[in-house]
């Protein structure tokens, strides 16, 4: 079965500095990739998505994130951070053959001001 | 904007109860699902529909069921509470045919089973 991994489950930054968070999916075909984001008492929404194309996508509020297939990752990536990315980060993998969205674990970033 | 709207964002219920949680989307999406989501867990999927009166298990569906009567609106039941049922369940729906994944989501439903 499919699986996705993310390997931070807390991280703590403080303001300015720069985010990665690591997401690792286990299925080797045909894919598409989220990061969903969810604000604390807010419901679950999409950051970004990578369905084909340039392997470098670009989301909203200055986030980003790379497609490597060579390394069945997805990382999460923002040069600096601001107090109101605290949240927790999804990240999610479709196989395009099985319909299913797949999430990882999640990871829960604390900006600190 | 899509709007997702789960009927109850808190329950109480004792074990043994029968529970209902509703969901009803408003943009004619096809595509309805409910997840639970627990801590160090993410999200699992427990059912998913692509059309009125159809269902498909998804990953943890053992203990739940779900109904599809109406385009807008995907119930999910826990026939007989147990505790550890106690979670936050998301209701979501995507336009896609069978597509691309791209969910919406509603505030969640948090059901403690005492």
């Amino acid at each position: 079965a499919q699986s996705v991994s993310q390997h931070n489950h807390h991280v703590i930054l403080s303001e300015a500095a720069s985010l990665e968070l690591g997401c690792n999916y286990s299925y080797g075909g045909t894919v598409n990739l989220f990061w969903y984001v969810q604000y604390p008492g807010q419901h679950l929404q999409l950051l970004l998505k990578y369905f084909s194309g340039d392997p470098l996508v670009k989301g909203i509020k200055g986030f980003e994130a790379e497609f490597i297939k060579s390394k069945f990752s997805f990382n999460l990536r923002k040069p600096s951070v601001q107090w109101s990315d605290t949240a927790e980060y999804f990240c999610a993998v479709m196989n395009t053959g099985f319909q299913k969205l797949v999430f990882g674990t999640g990871t829960r970033l604390l900006v600190s001001p | 904007d899509v709007k997702v709207t789960q009927s109850s964002r808190y329950l109480v219920k004792r074990t043994g109860e029968k529970v209902f949680l509703e969901c009803v989307q408003d943009m004619d999406h096809e595509n309805m699902f409910w997840y639970r989501q627990d801590p160090g867990l993410g999200l699992r999927l427990i059912y998913f529909s692509y059309d009125v009166k159809m269902k498909e298990k998804g990953d943890i569906p053992e203990g739940y069921s779900v109904s599809r009567e109406k385009k807008e609106r995907f119930s999910l039941i826990l026939e007989s509470a147990s505790t550890n049922q106690t979670s936050m369940y998301l209701c979501a729906s995507s336009p896609d045919g069978r597509g691309t994944g791209e969910l919406f989501f509603g505030e969640g439903s948090r059901l403690t089973v005492l």
